[in-house]
């Protein structure tokens, strides 16, 4: 099976602009999560996606959104970005159960100037 | 407090050794616990998952669950250069999310 891709691999920015986060899950996984990983926070959770619904979501602000399409695939949008917002973002699938691994994507790296 | 939390590190280990890396969690509803393996640059990878209280082996890994100390571990036996990387422990309960602990990055030295 072919695993997690996310596109675009890298992304340069400038502050105030928004960027929008392309993930294609594991052929047969339905559950899609967003992480943020920085130096200084290390891995934070996003939110993750279910058959298109939201089921949890983290300590990000409004700037910070996502959603799931009917195939399964999912994007994050964050907009008005600021310079704070550079970092590895995350995909992640898993096939839908809360105790099941969740299998991550190569990432995009995101710089913001 | 964090809701995950791993020993300190760097760990530097010669080649051959046990490497041994700790974590502890906050949640005592936590039902699933992960630790996965990432070099840098990269996206982590899974090296194991455990479910139940006891030892799981896989190879050179063995992952250790004690729930009632809120505690897993991971031993690398037989410590290869290959295993330099940056160690995650993540833990889940029911809320659909991974918390992760801010890594042990593991040196092993030919």
């Amino acid at each position: 099976k072919a695993g997690v891709t996310q596109t675009p691999r890298y992304l340069i920015k400038t502050r105030g602009q928004q960027v929008t986060l392309s993930c294609s899950p594991i052929s047969g996984h339905r559950s899609v999560s967003w992480y943020q990983q920085t130096p200084g926070q290390g891995l934070q959770f996003l939110f993750e996606y279910f058959s298109e619904t939201q089921r949890n979501k983290g300590n990000f602000p409004g700037r910070f959104s996502g959603r799931q399409f009917s195939n399964s695939r999912s994007e994050m949008n964050v907009s008005t970005l600021e310079l704070g917002d550079s970092a590895l973002y995350l995909c992640a699938s898993s096939p839908g159960t809360p105790q099941e691994t969740q299998y991550f994507g190569p990432g995009t790296r995101l710089l913001v100037l | 407090q964090k809701e995950v939390e791993q020993n300190s590190g760097p760990l530097s280990v010669p080649e051959g050794a046990i490497a041994s890396l700790n974590c502890t969690y906050s949640d005592r509803g936590s039902q699933s616990f992960f630790w996965y393996r990432q070099y840098s640059g990269k996206s982590p990878e899974l090296i194991m998952f455990i479910y139940s209280n006891g030892d799981k082996e896989d190879g050179r890994f063995t992952a250790q669950l004690n729930k009632a100390s809120q505690y897993v571990s991971l031993l690398i036996r037989d410590s290869q250069p290959s295993d330099s990387a940056t160690y995650l422990c993540a833990v889940t309960s029911n809320d659909y999310k991974l918390s992760f602990g801010a890594g042990t990055t593991v040196t092993v030295r030919a």
